[in-house]
């Protein structure tokens, strides 16, 4: 199984400042053949599903805003909050689904310094 | 507008058994593969299974494997969970979501506790 760990934890950032959050698996997701990474990103607000932000590692979901972008191949990606909002307060999970079974990372807290 | 909503879940002992159920609306849902999702209390996510477009693929997460069967049924566009031999550890938050490789909508999920 591949296994997805993400850095940090947790962290907290000031409103208007960049969050910047990682993810690593254990082998490569990068698929040669077309030169695509089955990695995509999903926020998780209390209470809720989550929601799709990023896939093919740095495509982004309709409607989700430009202050979110992913970017990384291979085994090293990172999803980027540019400027913090108070509504983006929530866990981000990291996902491959390059093998099965699927596999997400252990979450990341984002919260307001 | 795309919409799942799941239900069956409920207390159980263990070595019981539950059927989930996830019913879809919104989209054409015998042309995509469906999943289950699940996330124990204060915990990450869990992939589960996933279900091809005819039911001919179907597959599972080893910790669910010979416990759990995966079905759905086309004309009333619903997925299934059949979960045999329940263990505490089995306790979770179980989503069905769209999608094969990333997943673009989520339902609410269902609340399975397993438990004496």
């Amino acid at each position: 199984d591949i296994v997805m760990t993400q850095s940090p934890d947790a962290l907290a950032v000031s409103l208007g400042e960049k969050a910047t959050i990682n993810c690593k698996s254990s082998q490569s997701v990068l698929d040669t053949s077309n030169n695509k990474n089955y990695l995509a990103w999903y926020q998780q607000k209390p209470g809720q599903p989550p929601k799709l932000l990023i896939y093919w590692a740095s495509t982004r979901e309709s409607g989700v805003p430009d202050r979110f972008s992913g970017s990384g191949s291979g085994t090293d990606f990172t999803l980027t909050i540019s400027s913090l909002q108070a509504e983006d307060v929530a866990v981000y999970y990291c996902h491959q689904y390059y093998n099965t079974p699927r596999t997400f990372g252990q979450g990341t807290k984002v919260e307001i310094k | 507008e795309v919409q799942l909503v799941e239900s069956g879940g409920g207390l159980v002992q263990p070595g019981g058994s539950l059927r989930l159920s996830c019913a879809a609306s919104g989209f054409p849902f015998s042309s995509y593969w469906m999943t289950w999702v699940r996330q124990a209390p204060g915990k990450g996510l869990e992939w589960v299974a996933k279900v091809n477009e005819d039911e001919s693929e179907k597959y599972y997460v080893d910790s669910v494997k010979g416990r759990f069967t995966i079905s759905r049924d086309n004309a009333k566009n619903s997925v299934f969970l059949q979960m045999n031999s329940l263990r505490a550890e089995d306790t979770a938050l179980y989503y069905c979501a769209r999608g094969v490789y990333y997943y673009d909508h989520w339902g609410q999920g269902t609340l399975v506790t397993v438990s004496s």
